[in-house]
């Protein structure tokens, strides 16, 4: 069965305490893999796609890499503004499946 | 207006009730999609549309009845909904269904039914 799973569920940070969030993936046959961010009361927020194993994508703080079994969402130096949920999907042969997402709190 | 909005951002409503969500985009997309999402679960996708045809319907309970008048327009009619269709809806586009491009989400309605 196509799934995502990702960890941890929650993660407090100290600003600027670089870390990294991790979602693995069991698809059939993978067409991408996006991160998302969702802020309280808003809608997820495209962030990065990656198709292919060696791919990385960077913006600002955030850098995203893909093997063949799973992404890394690296935060280096984080702020108070980078807490939010953060959701990674993968599209099968036809359909996005989303993970349920790591809840990322940095504090001043 | 750019990217995608839905109205009414909140809804409260009746087990009686009839209501509908509307969601508009201004991307030029031809895919839209409406998603349920429910704490502590991953987005359920609940329609697709393409060019204002339904391409899928994953087994969703017929009280939620979804329409496409034109690929920038998408609606969801909701009736007789139960205590367990509280969740928050989202609406999303991307340029077509299968061509593994983004999908871009508006901020939701928040549903809650009493």
């Amino acid at each position: 069965e196509d799934q995502v799973t990702q960890s941890p569920e929650a993660l407090r940070l100290q600003e600027g305490e670089s870390s990294s969030l991790n979602c693995s993936y069991t698809v059939s046959g993978l067409r991408g893999l996006f991160w998302y961010r969702q802020d309280p009361g808003k809608g997820p927020e495209f962030l990065f796609t990656l198709y292919s194993a060696g791919e990385e994508k960077e913006k600002e703080r955030l850098k995203a890499t893909l093997t063949k079994k799973e992404s890394f969402l690296h935060i280096t130096a984080p702020k108070p503004e980078d807490s939010a949920t953060y959701l990674c999907a993968v599209y099968n042969t036809d359909k996005l499946i989303f993970g349920t997402g790591t809840r990322l709190q940095v504090f001043p | 207006e750019t990217g995608v909005t839905q109205t009414p951002r909140h809804l409260v409503m009746g087990m009686t009730n009839k209501k509908s969500l509307k969601c508009e985009q201004h991307l030029g997309h031809n895919a839209m999609y409406w998603y349920k999402q429910s704490a502590k679960k991953p987005l359920e996708l609940m329609f697709v549309y393409s060019l204002e045809e339904r391409v899928e319907n994953n087994s969703v309970p017929s009280r939620f009845s979804p329409e496409c008048p034109n690929s920038s327009h998408l609606f969801l009619h909701l009736h007789t909904l139960q205590p367990e269709d509280s969740a928050l809806y989202l609406c999303a586009s991307s340029q077509e269904p299968g061509s593994y491009t983004p999908q871009h989400f508006g901020d939701g309605t928040r549903l809650s039914i009493l």
